[in-house]
């Protein structure tokens, strides 16, 4: 099957700092992932899609600038959360695809973050 | 846009007895539905999805959906669960446009609690 990790699993980290997370795609190439928040007994929300090698695609208000996404390789895509403020605590989820057609996305394990 | 209601936030069932979850979603052209669940602690995984053919979908561990598109519903059932099932199983619609399109819309998700 085809496996996506995330690191870290959890990060707490103080309000203003910017924290990176990283979601890779083990054992298939990923022409494309895909990043999500979760917040408590909620759905999951499509934050950005992202391309090996291009700009991300954010969805209807979300920050680009507060969510900085990059797709530098074909296995890695991280997502790092800029001056973190406590309302970005959440559950941040990726999942990626290799792009063949009629895929489904395969999910990453998530990230929890804590601001303080 | 479309969207995604799951009509039941948590079920509680003993062992042994049939699930219906429900799935209703909004959109005029053609989607690509799926199921999904996700164990505690562990990652979303695959349980079922349709793209064309027969509406009545089998996927793992003995759970099938049928979509219906007249009442643009894909219910997931299944005839009789186990202690194992408990899990929050999330419903997932996205538009079909070739195949290239592999953005997901999710439901809010149904917890399913099985009493042994």
């Amino acid at each position: 099957g085809a496996v996506v990790s995330q690191h870290p699993s959890r990060v707490i980290c103080k309000s203003g700092t910017s924290v990176k997370i990283e979601c890779r795609s083990l054992d298939f190439q990923a022409t494309t992932m895909f990043w999500y928040r979760q917040f408590p007994k909620q759905s999951l929300m499509l934050m950005a899609t992202s391309n090996e090698g291009s700009k991300a695609t954010y969805e209807q208000g979300v920050e680009k600038d507060k969510f900085l996404i990059n797709h530098a390789s074909l296995t890695l895509s991280t997502l790092t959360v800029t001056s973190a403020h406590p309302e970005d605590s959440s559950f941040y989820i990726c999942s990626a695809i290799r792009g063949l057609y009629q895929e489904t996305q395969y999910f990453g394990p998530g990230t929890r973050l804590l601001v303080l | 846009a479309q969207s995604v209601s799951q009509h039941n936030h948590h079920v509680i069932l003993s062992e042994a007895a049939s699930l219906e979850l429900g799935c209703n979603y909004s959109y005029g052209g053609t989607v690509n539905l799926f199921w999904y669940v996700q164990y505690p602690g562990q990652h979303l995984q695959l349980l079922l999805k349709y793209f064309s053919g027969d509406p009545l979908v089998k996927g793992i561990k003995g759970f099938e959906a049928e979509f219906i598109k007249s009442k643009f519903s894909f219910n997931l059932r299944k005839p009789s669960v186990q202690w194992s099932d408990t899990a929050e199983y999330f419903c997932a619609v996205n538009a079909d446009s070739g195949g290239s399109n592999y953005k997901l819309t999710f439901g809010k998700g149904t917890l399913l609690t099985v009493n042994p």
